[in-house]
């Protein structure tokens, strides 16, 4: 299964809301995580069951989406929120990520 | 605390072989699957193996397949990654994660990460 990320990068600002979408080759149901990567560390997770928030998570970041369609919001970027994300899909094996979203600051 | 040290990482000619372990504490290690992910530089991340709790099912990337074996000792509370075979492009930091999945087996995503290993792979 493959999954398709978008954008690839963007640009934005300290407050704003930012949305990252993620298109799987087939459907997943709801099989689908989300992770945070900074440079030089490991990915953390963020969001799992494609909506549930991991313990420890700001609520500023959601998760939306089932099927062949997802999206990660920002409800309002942070400085500590640039980064990379990914997402995941453990509906089938061989497990899959998408390509990344860097986010970067404007 | 919980934790998962990587370690094995090094310089290895293509055709050589290394063997990768991650060191786990602060958690009931034979209670949770366990994966091998790794990272080429400056690339996204790409799923390798995962290894069942008793280490009766493993599973891999088809392109691993053959070279790679994923094992376990949960005495020594400790995972492994056998590589044969290498190849330039098996150069990458390699991530052993823990399991996220409920009392029915639905697969949630990995939940606690190691800090990587660096192979490299290069004459």
């Amino acid at each position: 299964i493959q999954l398709t990320q978008s954008p690839s990068s963007l640009s934005a600002s300290v407050g704003d809301r930012v949305t990252i979408t993620c298109r799987a080759s087939q459907g997943i149901s709801s099989y689908l995580a989300w992770y945070q990567q900074n440079p030089g560390k490991a990915p953390k997770l963020l969001i799992y069951a494609a909506s549930t928030l991991q313990g420890g998570v700001p609520s500023r970041f959601s998760g939306s989406g089932s099927g062949t369609d997802f999206t990660l919001t920002i409800s309002s970027l942070q400085p500590e929120d640039f980064a990379t994300y990914y997402c995941q899909q453990l509906s089938s094996y061989p497990l899959t990520f998408g390509g990344g979203t860097k986010v970067e600051i404007k | 605390e919980v934790q998962l040290v990587a370690s094995g990482g090094d310089l290895v000619q293509p055709g050589g072989s290394l063997r990768l372990s991650c060191a786990v504490s602060g958690f009931t290690f034979s209670d949770y699957w366990m994966n091998w992910v790794r990272q080429a530089p400056g690339k996204g991340l790409e799923w390798v193996a995962n290894i069942r709790q008793d280490g009766s099912e493993t599973y891999y990337v088809d392109s691993m397949k053959g070279r790679f074996t994923i094992s376990r000792d949960n005495a020594k509370t400790s995972l492994f990654l056998q590589m044969d075979s290498l190849r330039a492009e098996d150069t990458a930091v390699y991530y052993c994660a823990r399991d996220k999945r409920d009392s029915w087996g639905d697969y949630y995503g990995m939940d606690v990460w190691g800090q990587g290993t660096t192979v490299t792979v290069s004459s």
